[in-house]
Order: structure tokens, then sequence, then C-alpha cells
């Protein structure tokens, strides 16, 4: 079975400051681990993935994530935040053996404040 | 390229009323996933399907959700009776057999 953490539901930053939002997941298998944002009343967007190779994956809009096994983390960075980016971020974890379905995290609301 | 699309976007009903949601993927993606997303928490899923079959409902409340793809294309998500506890929005996603699925904008339903 899989799972994923988000540690903090909601997560406040001033507009130009570092972004960190933390994931930690639970997989009996090799896991890829992907960076969702869900802005109201739209559907989600995929920021970055991790499946194999690179452990510091590159996104959209300069985020980025690094995957790291011995702390079962993939928290996502950006190093300055803007007003637009307030949403709901959501982490989620798959693998070949669960058929590819995705397991999310329950999410962080970030809030980004002039 | 087309995205996912989904319709309704929203839907207010009555307890103990049905519903049906459509869902139409990426030309070409040969899975396609609901997902059931309640206020507060990350998607759920709720049944996938290769082309026309099932793949997993393992979490599908059979009892009143039912879901078809009889054409191994567009999909159909019924409610029915709809439960106070079922107001959520469900969102649609397709792939084409990788790993990234694509999400479509989703169905807010509230059940009065």
């Amino acid at each position: 079975a899989q799972s994923v953490t988000q540690l903090g539901s909601h997560v406040s930053v001033s507009e130009g400051a570092l972004v960190l939002l933390r994931c930690n997941y639970s997989s009996s298998v090799p896991p890829y681990l992907f960076w969702y944002v869900q802005y109201p009343n739209q559907g989600l967007q995929l920021l970055l993935k991790y499946t194999t190779g690179a452990t510091l994956v590159k996104g959209i809009n300069g985020f980025e994530a690094e995957f790291k096994k011995s702390e079962t983390s993939f928290h996502l960075t950006k190093p300055s935040a803007h007003m637009s980016e307030a949403a709901e971020y959501l982490c989620a974890v798959t693998s070949d053996e669960s058929a590819r379905q995705l397991t999310f995290g329950s999410g962080t609301q970030l809030t980004v404040l002039p | 390229e087309a995205g996912v699309a989904q319709s309704p976007r929203y839907k207010i009903i009555e307890k103990r009323q049905s519903v049906a949601f459509w869902c139409n993927p990426i030309s070409g993606h040969a899975t396609l996933y609901w997902y059931q997303q309640i206020l507060g928490q990350g998607p759920k899923l709720l049944i996938q399907f290769q082309n026309n079959g099932v793949v997993d409902d393992s979490q599908l409340p059979k009892d009143r959700f039912s879901a078809e793809r009889l054409k191994g294309v567009d999909s159909t998500l019924k409610i029915q009776p709809a439960k106070l506890e079922d107001s959520a929005v469900y969102l649609c996603a397709s792939s084409l057999g990788s790993d990234t699925q694509y999400f479509g904008p989703g169905t807010r339903l509230t059940v009065l």
C-alpha cells in the first residue's frame, strides 16, 4: 500500500520569499512521485514528476523538487513566490505495481502575502 | 491538443435523486480514471478503465455508483440515489499508458 503525507495544510509566505511545501511518502516499491497544482474551480495541473534518473526534478514556473529516498521525501521548492501562485498543491505517488493509480496527499493551501 | 472535457461543471441535487457526469478524455488516451475529491482532501480514485474494460473499481461504492466506458472513449459516472456525503468534486483524468495523468476541470456536486 502507498500513502502520502503533506505536512502543513496551510502555508503562508510573503511575495518574493522561498516556498517550501513538504511531502513524505510511503511505498514498498520504487515510487513515481508527482506535484500537481489546483487553482479554484479548475482541474489539476502537473507541475513536475519524478520517475527514474536524476533526483532533482525541475518543473514549470521555476518549481523544483528533490527525491530523497533515505528520507522518503519529495519536497517542493521555489526560490521566489508570486501572488499568482496562491493555490492548492497536491503531492501524489504511484508505481508500476499499483497500475499507475495515483495516491494523493491531502494537499497544502499556499497563501502568498503582499 | 484538446484537454480532458467534463460536464456539467456544477450540479445541485437533493438527496435520493440521481445524477450523471460525463467525461471525454484526450484523444488516443486508453486509460481513464474517475476521482472523488471531498473538500479539504486529496482526490481519491473511484474507478480506472483501460479502453472499455475496468482495471480497478475496488473503491467504487457499487450500491449507488456506476460507471461505464462502452466504446473505450468517453465515460459516464452515475450516482443513484445520492447521499449528502457524496457532495464533492468529481475529477476525470486520462493517460496514454505512461505515468502522467491529465485532469479535467471537474464537476462540483452539491447534495442538499
